[in-house]
């Protein structure tokens, strides 16, 4: 089946870590992209990537890294610079044009001790 | 500025009692409105895709439609399992991003 998949499902970090969330596709989607999910707040966009080797950051990007190596996979790392790092992460991906439409992986709850 | 606003927050259904959700708009050059459903702790699943105004479309008990300042998307005879957050998000502007509202949440009661 094709799909989006995210892991871990959980993940809980330490003041001063940085976490790397794993988002892999086998869609054949060109693009890619990281959302950030906080409670009574709309989904916001993170960074995202329309081709292999490029990625520009999206509204909240401070605090964050990715890498885009493989068209397959997009992980994204939450550094110890990003202040308020607990929520709900959403990794999506579609073909790049300006009409497609953008299918969510699962997600990871990430939770700072 | 582009903005997405849903309503109502939060809307409670018996079993059968058809409603309808609001997704107020306001984008330069609309790309494209979109209507996911969220379950809780899961990602979103997508539902609809409309592009222009007097756009309709249909999926069991919900269909969506499309004006040029807001979108419904209407639920006939809901069943419990209907039960979840729907969201809106628009693609438009000089940005070509996704905006989402903030959502809509769904409780249908047997």
């Amino acid at each position: 089946d094709g799909g989006i998949t995210q892991s871990p499902k959980y993940l809980f970090r330490k003041e001063g870590q940085n976490v790397t969330l794993s988002c892999e596709q086998n869609l054949n989607h060109d693009a890619m992209y990281w959302y950030r999910q906080d409670p009574g707040q709309g989904l916001r966009l993170i960074y995202y990537s329309q081709i292999v080797n490029d990625f520009q950051k999206g509204d909240i990007a401070e605090g964050y890294s990715v890498s885009r190596e493989k068209k397959e996979s997009f992980p994204l790392t939450v550094t110890s610079a990003q202040k308020n790092p607990t929520a709900f992460y959403l990794c999506a991906s579609s073909m790049p044009s300006g009409t497609d439409t953008q299918y969510f992986g699962p997600g990871t709850r990430l939770t700072v001790l | 500025e582009d903005q997405v606003t849903q309503s109502p927050e939060a809307l409670r259904l018996q079993e059968g009692e058809s409603s309808s959700l609001n997704c107020s708009y306001t984008v330069s050059g609309l790309r494209g409105l979109f209507w996911y459903r969220q379950d809780p702790g899961k990602g979103p699943e997508f539902l609809f895709t409309l592009y222009s105004a007097g756009e309709e479309k249909e999926k069991e008990r919900l269909k969506a439609t499309l004006t040029k300042k807001e979108s419904f998307l209407h639920i006939t005879a809901p069943k419990p399992e209907d039960s979840a957050t729907y969201l809106c998000a628009v693609r438009g502007g000089a940005t070509n991003k996704l905006i989402f509202g903030t959502g809509t949440l769904l409780a249908v009661q047997p």
